[in-house]
């Protein structure tokens, strides 16, 4: 079965410093992955997906992430985090066939400080 | 930019009633789906939906609960006896192409409380 986990509850980290928000997935097959913002009181907000090619993917509001085939992860970074940046992360996986559900980790509360 | 609406943001309803909670998806997107998400906890697959009928649905998704897109434009969630357990917040997604590669787009939600 596949399953996606986020390790981490939640990550503090200061404006301006660089922010990572960790996930590691266990598939049978091609994995693809998918970070999701999620705002108080708003829906989930795409932000970037691994399918298949370059292992650093570039996403919206300056945030990357890189996937890693030999240790499973596929971690969220970004290189100056912003106060604005705080809210609930998730890192999903999607069944691999046509209309696929979407299946989350349990998500980490990013918080930046000034 | 088109988006996914959920109506209404906000539904209190008491144990044992039906709510019908309605989607817009975005309107030239084929597959449908609802998730929800219990205070505190992941966000978890409840039905997917593509061509009028499910084509998945998980093991939350029981007898009292069902899907229907009743026209062109709304996708609907109904639950037929409500129960203090499914008060969370039930989001509605779409996705467009039958491109597996594509993301999946969320509604804000709507929060369900049952008293």
């Amino acid at each position: 079965a596949q399953s996606v986990a986020q390790p981490e509850d939640q990550v503090n980290v200061a404006e301006g410093n660089p922010l990572t928000v960790k996930c590691t997935y266990s598939v049978s097959g091609n994995p693809y992955l998918f970070w999701y913002v999620q705002y108080p009181n708003r829906g989930l907000q795409f932000l970037l997906k691994y399918i298949t090619g370059d292992n650093l993917v570039k996403g919206s509001y300056g945030f990357e992430a890189e996937f890693n085939k030999s240790q499973t992860s596929f971690h969220l970074k970004k290189p100056s985090a912003l106060v604005s940046d705080s809210a609930l992360y998730f890192c999903a996986v999607r069944d691999a066939y046509q209309g696929g559900k979407l299946i989350f980790g349990q998500g980490t509360e990013l918080s930046v400080k000034p | 930019e088109p988006e996914v609406t959920q109506t209404p943001s906000h539904q209190v309803t008491q144990m044992g009633q039906e709510v019908i909670l309605r989607c817009v998806p975005i309107s030239n997107h084929l597959y449908f789906y609802w998730y929800r998400q219990i205070l505190g906890q992941k966000v978890e697959f409840l039905v997917s939906f593509y061509n009028n009928e499910i084509s998945e649905k998980s093991e939350i998704f029981d007898d009292q609960f069902s899907v229907e897109r009743p026209d062109g434009s709304n996708f609907t969630l109904k639950i037929r006896s409500t129960k203090l357990e499914d008060s969370a917040m039930y989001f509605c997604a779409s996705s467009g192409t039958s491109d597996i590669y594509n993301e999946q787009f969320f509604g804000p939600g709507t929060r369900l409380t049952v008293l």
